[in-house]
């Protein structure tokens, strides 16, 4: 089946600590999106990728990184320099031409310990 | 500057039409998209308005004016499973911009 996959579902990190949110697509789109959703609030768009090795940072991509080097894949990287990580990750994707959708994944929670 | 207003919470009663409405401010207007997330779940797609008018989509329907910059989201017969939070979303060439969401609670 096509889609979007996310991994982990649901994620620890420890102060200090970097962790790396997986987002895998089989639906050769060329567009890849990562947001972050606080509980009761909307969806802040963090990074996003047009194409293959180029990304674009969106309205709250402090503390985080991203990397887009196969079509397939755009995992992003919350560092130690994002003080409030605690939050529900999402990563969509659009299809070519400005498509009037976009998928997106289950979704991971990342928590504080 | 970008920006969305929708109301924060609305309420209905099972079988009845409840409508979001949605204001916006945007450059690169391509659109106006509607998304239904349930809690815990992923966002999923509903609809899409690129012209004025009423696009419908079974029990759901969805307008725009572009020269009021407004758009709603209509649904009828409301069923219980309808309860979730649903988002207006400009769609722009390079990205879709999302609103904070609507959260509707029905009542039997």
């Amino acid at each position: 089946d096509g889609g979007i996959t996310q991994s982990p579902k649901y994620l620890f990190r420890k102060e200090g600590q970097n962790v790396t949110l997986s987002c895998e697509q089989n639906l050769n789109h060329d567009a890849m999106y990562w947001y972050r959703q606080d509980p009761g609030q909307g969806l802040r768009l963090i990074y996003y990728s047009q194409i293959v090795n180029d990304f674009q940072k969106g309205d709250i991509a402090e503390g985080y990184s991203v990397s887009r080097e196969k079509k397939e894949s755009f995992p992003l990287t919350v560092t130690s320099a994002q003080k409030n990580p605690t939050a529900f990750y999402l990563c969509a994707s659009r299809g070519t031409g400005g498509s009037n959708i976009q998928y997106f994944g289950a979704g991971t929670r990342l928590s504080v310990l | 500057g970008q920006s969305l207003e929708q109301p924060s919470e609305v309420t209905a009663v099972e079988g009845a039409i409840v409508q979001i409405n949605c204001t916006y401010q945007t450059s690169g207007f391509y659109g106006l998209s509607w998304y239904q997330q349930h809690d815990g779940g992923a966002p999923t797609f509903l609809s899409y308005n690129a012209l004025d008018g009423l696009e419908e989509t079974g029990r759901f329907s969805s307008f725009l004016s572009r020269s009021d910059s407004y758009g709603y989201l209509l649904l009828q017969e409301l069923q219980m499973k309808d309860s979730a939070s649903y988002f207006c979303a400009v769609n722009r060439d390079d990205k879709i911009i999302f609103g904070k969401g609507t959260r509707l609670h029905i009542l039997p």
